[in-house]
């Protein structure tokens, strides 16, 4: 398998539920990025993780919570999440997180929140 | 980072080549020109970059100009599966990519 994975494809979750994405690049790389693409908007870096380390967190409000074991897998987990959370959230990697804007992204999770 | 100026849509036929245009009239010395894609319900796709030569790979050309103040992408055989959202980036080496809304490029039979 090569590239950027993404399960589940899609989730239907209600706003107390707690659920989690899974993210795993086969590339070799050292960053992590999660983006959210909500409809009709462009796509929203959320959370950068450098050699697992995270090196950007952009206002992202608590109730999504990144998690970087090591450099082939990106968690994002989810609590009480509201409604106009609905979005395809999307996950890239690339070599480095400077100097290195070639990311490879995965197909995406579409999230539907009830 | 420069801001970036594409036209919100174009139409292409099948087999003819795509010149999808780019202004970035502010970008600085050390800001490379980047291209993404987005085919609908998919994560972006990387296409190309370069800083002010011309450009060439499997998937396109980018053609700068000597002023650096304005870029084309060329996808010089276009097929349906090319309709997508097309994403010009100016991007400097402490900076984040951030998409604007593109170029969405229809190519029809």
């Amino acid at each position: 398998e090569t590239g950027v994975t993404q399960t589940p494809r899609h989730l239907v979750m209600g706003m107390t539920n707690k659920k989690s994405l899974k993210c795993e690049q086969h590339l070799g790389h050292n960053a992590m990025y999660w983006y959210k693409q909500s409809a009709k908007k462009p796509l929203e870096l959320m959370f950068v993780y450098n050699f697992k380390e995270q090196t950007e967190n952009n206002s992202v409000p608590s109730r999504f919570s990144p998690e970087c074991p090591n450099s082939s897998h990106l968690f994002l987990h989810l609590h009480t999440l509201q409604p106009e959370d609905s979005a395809l959230y999307l996950c890239a990697s690339s070599q480095e997180d400077r100097d290195a804007y070639e990311q490879y992204f995965g197909p995406g999770t579409r999230l539907t929140v009830t | 980072d420069a801001k970036t100026t594409q036209p919100p849509s174009m139409d292409c036929a099948e087999g003819r080549a795509a010149n999808l245009p780019c202004n970035h009239s502010t970008i600085s010395g050390n800001e490379y020109v980047y291209w993404y894609r987005q085919i609908h319900s998919q994560g972006p796709q990387y296409i190309i970059h370069g800083l002010k030569n011309n450009e060439t790979n499997e998937m396109a050309s980018l053609i700068i100009t000597e002023d650096r103040k304005s870029s084309t992408l060329i996808l010089p055989h276009a097929t349906l599966r090319d309709t997508a959202v097309y994403y010009c980036i100016a991007l400097s080496g402490y900076s984040t990519l951030t998409f604007g809304k593109g170029t969405m490029l229809l190519v029809s039979p």
